[in-house]
């Protein structure tokens, strides 16, 4: 499966705390994306990064890419209560046309 | 401006039974996608299509089917039921097939098979 796994499964911190999810792949890829899905809700774009960028910055959210390794980390900085949703991160490999690949996600918990 | 809808939002049917499910893009949105939620699980690609053709085609049986009307509007149809069909049914949509195109999703049909 060319889907990636995202590390921890789950996190519970407090607020005002950073969090922290990694992502892991399997084969090369083109740009790696992360979203947020609050439950019972569909999926929001969080951001994008590109096979040749290391490291961008949105709003709390700082995402990281390692190609050698073939991983990705978000970090959210100074959470809140709101943060609270499963975090995916989706992969576009670069062999398979138009098709992202999710990985299992991450729930993240704040608590207040 | 109005985000991607889908129809129903809950559906409950029976082994067997055929079902389908809508999705309007957002206005100007002329790439939509289908994907798969198994309850814990990530997204599973089942489809994309683009002015009206597919585009692209995930790892599932061909009971699933999927069409795109002139209006860029969606459906998916799904024959036989199982009972491991029983997810959430995503639509995502976005102006183009291009590989950095985010994608807009609707919040989902919960399908439940008894």
């Amino acid at each position: 499966s060319q889907q990636g796994e995202e590390d921890p499964q789950a996190l519970s911190i407090q607020e005002g705390e950073n969090a922290t999810m990694n992502c892991s792949y399997k084969t090369s890829i083109n740009n790696l994306q992360w979203y947020r899905q609050n439950s019972g809700r569909g999926l929001v774009h969080l951001i994008l990064i590109r096979s040749n960028e290391r490291e961008k910055h949105s709003g709390r959210l700082r995402v990281t890419l390692d190609t050698s390794k073939k991983s990705s980390s978000l970090l959210i900085t100074a959470s809140r209560a709101a943060d609270t949703a499963s975090y995916f991160c989706a992969t576009h490999p670069s062999n398979t046309g138009n098709q992202f690949y999710f990985g299992t996600g991450t729930s993240l918990t704040v608590i207040p | 401006d109005a985000g991607v809808t889908q129809s129903p939002t809950h559906l409950i049917k029976t082994r067997g039974q055929h079902v389908t499910l809508r999705c309007s893009p957002i206005s100007g949105h002329k790439s939509v996608s289908w994907y798969q939620q198994v309850l814990g699980q990530g997204p599973q690609f089942i489809f994309q299509y683009y002015e009206k053709e597919e585009r692209g085609r995930g790892n599932f049986p061909d009971r699933f089917s999927a069409r795109q009307f002139p209006n860029y509007s969606s459906e998916l149809n799904v024959n036989a039921l199982l009972l491991g069909d029983s997810a959430l049914y995503l639509c995502a949509s976005s102006l183009w097939t291009g590989v950095e195109q985010p994608q807009h999703f609707g919040d989902g049909t919960r399908l439940s098979i008894l």
